[in-house]
């Protein structure tokens, strides 16, 4: 079964760029499928943040950006926001289970 | 305007089976879309649970053993998740959102969540 990790947690000031890595295997990212990114804000449903590895859905602001390599890929928020302190997961195939998905254990970003 | 909506039971003893309902509206189950179940105990990760696709190609989580079964009614634009063999570990906020192919397969629109306690 696909196994998704991320760090636990990253943090930064206002205004940096911070990055989560999402490893995968090559049973899932590294078989070419696609990661969605997805961000959870306190008390709330997750919001789809990135999909297709790159792509933002409309109304996503420009500083979250995506990007895919390999067996990983990562999410980088550029110009850090107090709002933007939420949980970040990123999500999966499984492609050794046919059509299952998988979500990584997620990353709670803190802005200091 | 695309929503879905969880319902079902709040309190279920260990052992019952959970029935949950998500409601659908914005869009037909018809369409080329999916509807996944995904779960997330109180203060841990979210766990993919099941999706079915307007085809009615399925699948479920294997970690959970053959407790769950997913199916959907297009004509009332209900998907269901039924899960056996209730335990109190399987407390957590169930939530259900729209598989859709335009966005790559991700879940681009999430129910509110239905928080389920599983206590006797």
């Amino acid at each position: 079964q696909s196994v998704l990790t991320q760090p636990p947690s990253v943090s930064g000031a206002p205004g940096q760029r911070v990055t989560i890595s999402c490893t995968g295997s090559s049973s899932d990212i590294g078989a070419g499928h696609d990661v969605h990114w997805y961000q959870q804000l306190p008390g709330t449903a997750p919001k789809l943040l990135i999909y297709g590895n790159y792509y933002r859905p409309s109304g996503v602001p420009d500083r979250f950006s995506g990007s895919k390599s390999g067996t990983s890929a990562s999410l980088t928020i550029s110009g850090l926001q107090a709002e933007d302190e939420a949980d970040y997961y990123c999500q999966s195939f499984d492609g050794s289970l046919s059509l299952s998905y998988a979500f990584a254990t997620g990353t709670k970003v803190t802005v200091l | 305007q695309v929503t879905l909506k969880e319902s079902g039971p709040v309190l279920v003893k260990p052992t019952e089976t959970l029935t949950l309902t998500c409601s659908v509206s914005g869009f037909s189950l018809s369409d080329r879309v999916g509807v996944s179940w995904i779960r997330q105990p109180p203060g841990k990760a979210l766990e993919w649970l099941a999706h079915i696709f307007s085809n009615d190609a399925k699948s479920h989580s294997t970690s959970l053993k053959g407790r769950l079964t997913i199916s959907k009614d297009t004509s009332k634009s209900q998907v269901v998740l039924t899960m056996t063999n209730m335990d109190p570990v399987d407390t957590s906020t169930y939530y259900c959102a729209r598989i859709y192919n335009g966005y790559g397969y991700g879940m681009d629109v999430w129910g509110q969540g239905t928080t389920v306690t599983v206590s006797s």
